[in-house]
């Protein structure tokens, strides 16, 4: 019974480029959560996500990031013209239904690295 | 606005002795709180949650409405217990109810 998978582990990226973050859930699970680590910080809610729909994305910043949970596929978390400030590690984690939101399976995280 | 707040960054106890990990939140209403954590080279797990008022791996939680607090304690630490710990609180209501907020985490180490 395979977790939540991210992929890629590891992402380098140069100032400007875009970086893009890709989220497996749980087989069975259609809701989705990404979240983001700053070094020396907590994890900090960024989006929720269901099959093709954005349900809360008030942790998102305003510009060049973007999420998506298309009906086939992994979901997606975007982020476009890249900045140092982006470094971090960005987890995903999904869940079978609201009711049950709370209780969370987390991915392994991608760390994202801006030079 | 909701908060999560764990004062220690980082906790040092022997094997044996006791442990608590602290943990405050701000929130209206009636909260539900929970504890995740982190072994090494694993990723963040559920290790409890205080509605099913259950011990897990010894670990207990009180939900302290007064002090608003929900404190992880365990009365004899395990080497196997270091790992980093977070206490988490899902969003109070609004659209969604999946979103959690958490706190900035307590790494524990367990010295033999």
């Amino acid at each position: 019974n395979a977790g939540v998978m991210q992929n890629p582990r590891h992402l380098v990226r140069r100032r400007g480029q875009e970086a893009r973050l890709r989220c497996s859930p749980v087989k069975g699970h259609s809701h989705v959560y990404w979240y983001r680590q700053l070094p020396e910080e907590g994890l900090k809610f960024m989006v929720y996500l269901q099959k093709e729909n954005i349900i809360d994305e008030s942790g998102m910043p305003k510009e060049r990031f973007s999420a998506e949970f298309p009906k086939e596929g992994p979901s997606i978390l975007r982020i476009q013209q890249v900045v140092r400030g982006d470094s971090a590690a960005y987890f995903c984690a999904s869940s079978p239904t609201e009711t049950h939101s709370y209780e969370q399976y987390f991915g392994p995280g991608t760390r994202l690295t801006v030079t | 606005a909701q908060r999560v707040t764990q004062p220690e960054k980082l906790l040092s106890v022997f094997k044996g002795a006791p442990v608590e990990l602290k943990c405050n939140y701000s929130y209206s209403g009636s909260p539900e709180l929970f504890w995740y954590v982190q072994y090494s080279r694993q990723r963040l797990q559920l290790l409890l949650r205080h509605i099913s008022r259950e011990s897990i791996k010894g670990f207990t939680a009180d939900l302290n409405k007064g002090e608003t607090s929900f404190h992880l304690k365990k009365p004899f630490a395990q080497e196997e217990d270091s790992a980093m710990y977070y206490c988490a609180l899902p969003n109070a209501g609004g659209t969604s109810y999946g979103k959690l907020t958490f706190g900035q985490g307590t790494i524990l180490t367990v010295h033999p």
